[in-house]
């Protein structure tokens, strides 16, 4: 069974400053993990993934993500946000052999000017 | 890309009736699945929805409530059957392209209210 763990239901920041939202994983084989955005009346973006190769991967709107395999996460991150960032994400991963998504609660970003 | 398509974007519904949500993509794809996302919640996968034979259901979710069919490889529908306030949520299609590619792309999703 896979699944993930996001445990931050709300982040707050600041205009400028850096941005975390966490994600952990549990997958019994080599872990494919997505992070997705879904701003107010809309569907869902996909951001960026990690596959395979270099641990830090960089998707659209200047975010990037870690994957850290010992410690089973994929923390997204941006370094500096901005208003237009404040949205909902998602985390999510699937196991190598199977398409199907499982996602995690979601964590509401607020940036505040 | 694939730009995918959903209609209705939204309706209200009473309940007892049937609302049948169409998924466009530009396209032909791989996989085409359904998801639900209940209001303040995440996503569900309702079903695979694959083309020329029954649709393959998650746990929790029957044929007979969401009858799903995909003719061909750029289309599916969803129908949410006999519906309730409960049924109340927002449906989305996705798709994974010809290409096997690992990244799953999202409709714009169908926000339905069940009165």
């Amino acid at each position: 069974a896979q699944s993930v763990a996001q445990p931050e239901d709300q982040v707050n920041v600041a205009e400028g400053n850096p941005l975390t939202v966490k994600c952990t994983y549990s997958v019994s084989g080599n872990p494919y993990l997505f992070w997705y955005v879904q701003y107010p009346n809309r569907g869902l973006q996909f951001l960026l993934k990690y596959i395979t190769g270099d641990n830090l991967v960089k998707g659209s709107y200047g975010f990037e993500a870690e994957f850290n395999k010992s410690q089973t996460s994929f923390h997204l991150k941006k370094p500096s946000a901005l208003v237009s960032d404040s949205a909902l994400y998602f985390c999510a991963v699937r196991d190598l052999g199977d398409y199907k998504l499982s996602f995690g609660a979601g964590t509401t970003v607020t940036v505040r000017a | 890309s694939a730009v995918i398509s959903q209609k209705p974007s939204r309706d209200i519904c009473q309940r007892g009736t049937s609302l049948t949500i169409q998924c466009q993509v530009d396209s032909q794809v791989t996989m085409m699945f359904w998801y639900r996302q209940q209001p303040g919640q995440s996503l569900t996968l309702i079903a695979t929805a694959n083309q020329g034979s029954e649709a393959t259901y998650e746990s929790g979710f029957v044929i007979d409530k969401f009858p799903i069919s995909r003719p061909n490889l750029t289309f599916s529908t969803l129908t949410v059957s006999n519906m309730s306030p409960e049924d109340s949520s927002i449906y989305l299609c996705s798709v994974v392209g010809t290409g096997g590619g690992e990244t799953q792309y999202f409709g714009p999703g169908t926000r339905l209210l069940v009165l």
